[in-house]
């Protein structure tokens, strides 16, 4: 069954502002992951943030977890057309090989 | 691209054809996945090997056999698909992490098998 469900699904906003996507899962989760897709190619993985942690920046993304709420959320800061893409949020429930299960996904417009 | 290499990139095959999808990953990686993604649905996992070993497999129709000869490739088998099997096949690896509470590592996936079947 589908364990992360991102909102919104689609976004649409001008370089330089921020962007915001938020993830909602459903059981307990190991760490939640999140991915990011251009068209019709691999994923990339953005950042991992574990259940026991609340906060993550890695560059210009800042991820948040509250475990109470099974809810996450991914900003981008001062977004640029080359963030255009699908991200995904990811939860894994293993401690030993890694078994994610991923949400639809919310496409990002950033136009120059 | 990452250390993950898919072939190939993509494929057109009838219902009553034998292919077979390859991945390779150059990362030292334990662990390989094969996943489908199809327009409009989420990324669904299809088969794991941990130190290629078959750990999960889930549900997936017996006209998609796995194969994991080593622990840098894995393979997708398909015979007799149906056109509703035409999609993007993602494989990925990762590093199987020892049993620490919160720990996981992060999978690193190929660029993908884009499939269509007539």
């Amino acid at each position: 069954s589908q364990q992360g469900e991102e909102d919104p699904q689609a976004l649409s906003i001008q370089e330089g502002e921020n962007a915001t996507m938020n993830c909602s899962y459903k059981t307990s989760i190991n760490n939640l992951q999140w991915y990011r897709q251009n068209s019709g190619r691999g994923l990339v993985h953005l950042i991992l943030i574990r259940s026991n942690e609340r906060e993550k920046h890695s560059g210009r993304l800042r991820v948040t977890l509250d475990t109470s709420k099974k809810s996450s959320s991914l900003l981008i800061t001062a977004s640029r057309a080359a963030d255009t893409a699908s991200y995904f949020c990811a939860t894994d429930a293993n401690s030993g090989y890694s078994t994610l299960t991923f949400g639809k996904g919310t496409m990002l417009l950033v136009s120059p | 691209e990452t250390g993950v290499t898919q072939t190939p990139r993509h494929l057109v095959m009838g219902m009553t054809n034998k292919k077979s999808l390859k991945c390779e990953q150059h990362l030292g990686h334990n662990a390989m996945y094969w996943y489908k993604q199809s327009a409009k649905k989420p990324l669904e996992l299809m088969f794991v090997y941990s130190l290629e070993e078959r750990v999960e497999n889930n549900s997936v129709p017996s006209r998609f056999s796995p194969e994991c000869p080593n622990s840098s490739h894995l393979f997708l088998h398909l015979h007799t698909l149906q056109p509703e099997d035409s999609a993007l096949y993602l494989c990925a690896s990762s590093q199987k992490s020892g049993l620490i509470a919160g720990a996981g590592n992060e999978q690193f996936f190929g660029p993908g098998t884009r499939l269509t079947v007539l």
